[in-house]
This record gives C-alpha cells, sequence and structure tokens, in this order.
C-alpha cells in the first residue's frame, strides 16, 4: 500500500526556518517525481515545487523560489521541503504527493504549518 | 503562475449534472493536454478523478468526465450523489515542468 506521511509542521515565527520531512512507502521512490503542494486554511491549492526522481532538478512557484528548497533521499525513501525566512502568507497545510505523468496519485495528509509571531 | 479561475460554487440536486470550468491561458490549459481534476472533502487529502483533459483513474465513477476546448476546461458530474459534495480543483501543467491549480469550486448536493 502505496502511504505518504509528512511531518515536521509547527509553529514558527515570522522570519524562521523549518524543514519537512515526507515519509514515503509502499512503492519504488526513486522512480518517481515527488512535490510538495500547500494549501492555507480556507483557500485553495497551490502547487509548490517538484522534483525529478534522482533529486538532479527541482522547480518551484515563483513565490518560493530562493526561500524554499525540495529535496530527497531515495537511499530513506524520504522527500524534503527546507523552509527559510518564513512569512505569514506561508502559514498552510503542507502536502507531499507522487506525481506520476502530469498528476498527482497518491497524497499524504499534511502537515499543518503556521508562521506567526 | 496565475491561478486557473473556477467558479466560487456550482450546485445540483440529486440525479442532476453540474459542469464546472476551469479557465487559463495558452501558457497552461490551452497548452497542454495536462489538465487534471481533483475531488477534496473536509479535512481530507485532494484525490485525482479525471486527469488528460478527460481520462478517469480506475475506481472514479463514470458519472466524472472531463472535456477541453481552448483555454478553457470543464468536469461535468452526472447523476450527482451526495458523496459527491466537495472542493473540486482543475490544475493544469504551465510549462518549464511547473503547474498550476484553479481556485477551486465548492459543489452541493441539494
Amino acid at each position: 500500500e502505496v502511504q505518504l506521511v509528512e511531518s515536521g509542521g509547527g509553529l514558527v515565527q515570522p522570519g524562521g526556518s523549518l524543514r519537512l520531512s515526507c515519509a514515503a512507502s509502499g512503492f519504488s521512490f526513486s522512480s518517481y517525481w515527488m512535490t510538495w503542494v500547500r494549501q492555507a486554511p480556507g483557500k485553495g491549492l497551490e502547487w509548490m515545487a517538484n522534483i525529478k526522481r534522482d533529486g538532479s532538478e527541482q522547480y518551484y512557484v515563483d513565490s518560493v523560489e530562493g526561500r524554499f528548497t525540495i529535496s530527497r533521499d531515495n537511499a530513506k525513501s524520504s522527500l524534503y521541503l527546507q523552509m527559510n525566512t518564513l512569512r505569514a502568507e506561508d502559514t498552510a497545510m503542507y502536502y507531499c504527493a507522487r506525481h506520476v505523468g502530469s498528476i498527482w496519485d497518491y497524497w499524504g495528509q499534511g502537515t499543518l504549518v503556521t508562521v506567526s509571531s | 503562475q496565475s491561478a486557473l479561475t473556477q467558479p466560487p460554487s456550482a450546485s445540483g440536486s440529486p440525479g442532476q449534472s453540474v459542469t464546472i470550468s476551469c479557465t487559463g491561458t495558452s501558457s497552461d490549459v490551452g497548452g497542454y493536454n495536462s489538465v487534471s481534476w481533483y475531488q477534496q472533502h473536509p479535512g481530507k487529502a485532494p484525490k485525482v478523478m479525471i486527469y488528460e483533459v478527460s481520462k478517469r483513474p480506475s475506481g472514479v465513477p463514470d458519472r466524472f468526465s472531463g472535456s477541453k476546448s481552448g483555454n478553457a476546461a470543464s468536469l461535468t458530474v452526472s447523476g450527482l450523489q451526495a458523496e459527491d459534495e466537495g472542493d473540486y480543483y482543475c490544475a493544469s501543467y504551465a510549462g518549464s515542468n511547473k503547474y498550476v491549480f484553479g481556485t477551486g469550486t465548492k459543489v452541493t448536493v441539494l
């Protein structure tokens, strides 16, 4: 069974940093692109970042380019999102998702990040 | 990377049909046959309902169908059922390995 379990969310002050993790199981992690998607409270989904199977390529939405870094450790079947210089508008539920073709076929349950003083 | 435009809400009675639009540009919806649709129930992760404009993943009822014309895509839910109530989001490839979601539509079954 495919499972994606996010962790690392919490309360952080503006300007602070946080590292999210996503533990994958039930599939060959290194064979898939992976994605982070976020959803602000009561708002819609926002594609954040993609990472290639071997981690050699990363792509970001403009609003986080330079502040956030997506990475992966295929040996640990884990996906990460390093978030720096956090702003109030980064407050959201962060989901990791498996990317196949042009869709996300499996999603985690999300981890909540709250940026507030 | 502007969000695709969807109507905020749509509704229908059980058994009726509802159609949700998703409007983008020639740089996303109009430029690729990579439009997908996701259903999200409160407190849950999204679930893919349609991919590549009109294809249904296994397990998705054939009541769900998708289409595209120019820079706009649409999702139709026929024979509405109570469990179809929820939020629906379109998504499209936007070139350069980037993607964009729609603004979301809340579907209510009356």
